[in-house]
């Protein structure tokens, strides 16, 4: 198993462009999340999907962030307009139900770097 | 609120020496702790969890409810060890995970 895949591995844009990035968990897992890593913030939660459906978006810092999951092997994560100051790494993971372990696995992430 | 802090955002040792990284945690529930790691240039992965009561790599850590925290431990740092570690804090019935700002260790010669 390749394990939480993510594309593209770096991303740079300029200010005002579109940005999506893509996620695929690993397969048979369902719960999907959204993180964003900086060195101010640390690793914040943007949001998680349970079974493709969004549970919780609260994290998702306004409106120009959206997260889609059309089925259970794909997800994006779309920033329309981007600015500089979404310039960081970005997270997805994925882990199994919530019986048993309770492990979530992450992706190698995607480096964003909006000029 | 439920929170997850850790104090220190840079911790630097020498190779040998004890090490602590600390992590305090806001809830009022019954909590799951895990530590992650990420090594220069490698995914996230879980180090341990506090229910699994194991030592990974020589680390361990405790629950410690009455003072809030979970701090991991270990005795002897390996330069090996040199990462960036996360404390992370499950609340509820559910799959979502709040994070602490992360600590790197360095581990010097």
């Amino acid at each position: 198993d390749a394990g939480v895949i993510q594309s593209p591995r770096h991303e740079v844009t300029e200010m005002g462009q579109e940005v999506t990035l893509r996620c695929k968990p690993i397969s048979g897992h369902d719960y999907l999340f959204w993180y964003r890593q900086t060195m101010m913030r640390g690793l914040e939660l943007l949001i998680y999907f349970n079974n493709n459906v969004p549970i919780d978006d609260s994290g998702m810092p306004e409106d120009r962030f959206s997260a889609k999951m059309p089925n259970a092997s794909f997800s994006t994560l779309k920033i329309q307009p981007s600015e500089p100051r979404d310039s960081a790494v970005y997270f997805c993971a994925s882990r199994p139900g919530l019986a048993g372990k309770s492990e979530q696995f992450f992706g190698p992430g995607t480096r964003l770097t909006v000029l | 609120a439920q929170r997850v802090t850790q104090p220190e955002k840079l911790l630097s040792v020498f190779k040998g020496a004890p090490v602590e990284l600390k992590c305090n945690y806001s809830y009022s529930g019954s909590p799951e702790l895990f530590w992650y790691v990420q090594y220069s240039r490698q995914r996230l992965q879980l180090l341990l969890r506090h229910i699994s009561r194991e030592s990974i790599k020589g680390f361990t850590a405790d629950l410690n409810k009455g003072e809030t925290s979970f701090h991991l431990k270990k005795p002897f740092a390996q330069e090996e060890d040199s990462a960036m570690y996360y404390c992370a804090l499950r609340t509820g019935n559910t799959g979502k995970l709040i994070f602490g700002q992360g600590t790197t260790l360095q581990v010097k010669p």
